[in-house]
C-alpha cells in the first residue's frame, strides 16, 4: 500500500468548472507536502509547498490545504482551464525523501 | 522551463545492456535526485547527489549507479536491463542538499523502453 493515496485517479470536467483532488497520507514524521502539475511527456512543476503549521496554500487559481491531524489534503481547482489537464501529484517529503503519490489525471474539457 | 536538461529524450534497449542518461542541473544547484516513473504511477526516488557524493538513496538495486561531476551535471547509470526498467527517468535539481523545504526543479525526463 502506497504511503502516500490520491483520488480520485482520474476525473472529467468541463471547461470554467471546480474541482477538488484529494492526498491522504501514511508518510511519518512529516516535512512538508507539495502538489506537483505534470504536463504529459513533461517534468512536474511544482504548484504549492506546505509544512505541518500552514493550513492552506494558495498559488493563483490553485489552492491547497492540509490538515497534520488526519494527515489529509486537497488541492482546489477553480474556474478549471483546458491547459489544466494534467495529472497532479501530491508528495510528501520527511527526513530528506520525498514519497510521491500515483496523481490524479485530469481532462478538462471545453 | 526549469533549466534542468535530460539527454536522451527517448531510448530503446534490449535486455541485458547497459545505459547511461544524463542532466544538466540548473545553474548554481548543487544537488540532483534520480526518480523513475512508471506508466500511470509517481515518481519513485532512486538516488540523490550533492557535491559530488551520494547523499540519499531509494530501494533500488546496485545495478542503478550515478555519478555527479564537478559541475554538478549528473549521469544515471543502469546495468543489466530488464523488462520492467522501462519508464520515464526524471531528474531534479535543487540547491539545499536534500534540505527538508528545498524546491525541486525536474527535467522533461528520459523515457527508456527495454525490449
Amino acid at each position: 500500500k502506497n504511503q502516500v493515496e490520491q483520488s480520485p485517479q482520474s476525473l472529467i470536467i468541463l471547461e470554467g468548472k471546480n474541482c477538488t483532488l484529494q492526498c491522504n497520507y501514511t508518510v511519518s514524521p512529516f516535512s512538508n507536502l507539495r502538489w506537483y502539475k505534470q504536463d504529459t511527456g513533461r517534468g512536474p512543476v511544482s504548484l504549492t509547498i506546505m509544512t505541518f503549521s500552514e493550513n492552506t496554500k494558495s498559488n493563483g487559481r490553485y489552492t491547497a490545504t492540509l490538515d497534520a491531524d488526519t494527515k489529509q489534503s486537497s488541492l482546489h481547482i477553480t474556474a478549471s482551464q483546458l491547459s489544466d489537464s494534467a495529472s497532479y501529484i501530491c508528495v510528501v517529503r520527511t527526513a530528506g525523501k520525498s514519497t510521491f503519490g500515483d496523481g490524479t489525471t485530469l481532462t478538462v474539457k471545453p | 522551463e526549469t533549466g534542468v536538461t535530460q539527454s536522451p529524450t527517448h531510448l530503446i534497449k534490449t535486455r541485458g545492456q547497459q545505459v547511461t542518461l544524463r542532466c544538466s542541473s540548473q545553474s548554481g544547484h548543487n544537488t540532483v535526485s534520480w526518480y523513475q516513473q512508471a506508466l500511470g504511477q509517481g515518481p519513485q526516488f532512486i538516488f540523490q547527489y550533492y557535491r559530488e557524493e551520494e547523499n540519499g538513496r531509494g530501494n533500488f538495486p546496485p545495478r542503478f549507479s550515478g555519478l555527479q561531476f564537478p559541475n554538478y551535471s549528473s549521469e544515471l547509470n543502469v546495468n543489466a536491463l530488464e523488462l520492467d526498467d522501462s519508464a520515464l527517468y526524471l531528474c531534479a535539481s535543487s540547491t539545499g542538499g536534500g534540505r527538508y523545504n528545498e524546491k525541486l526543479f525536474f527535467g522533461s525526463g528520459t523515457q527508456l523502453s527495454v525490449l
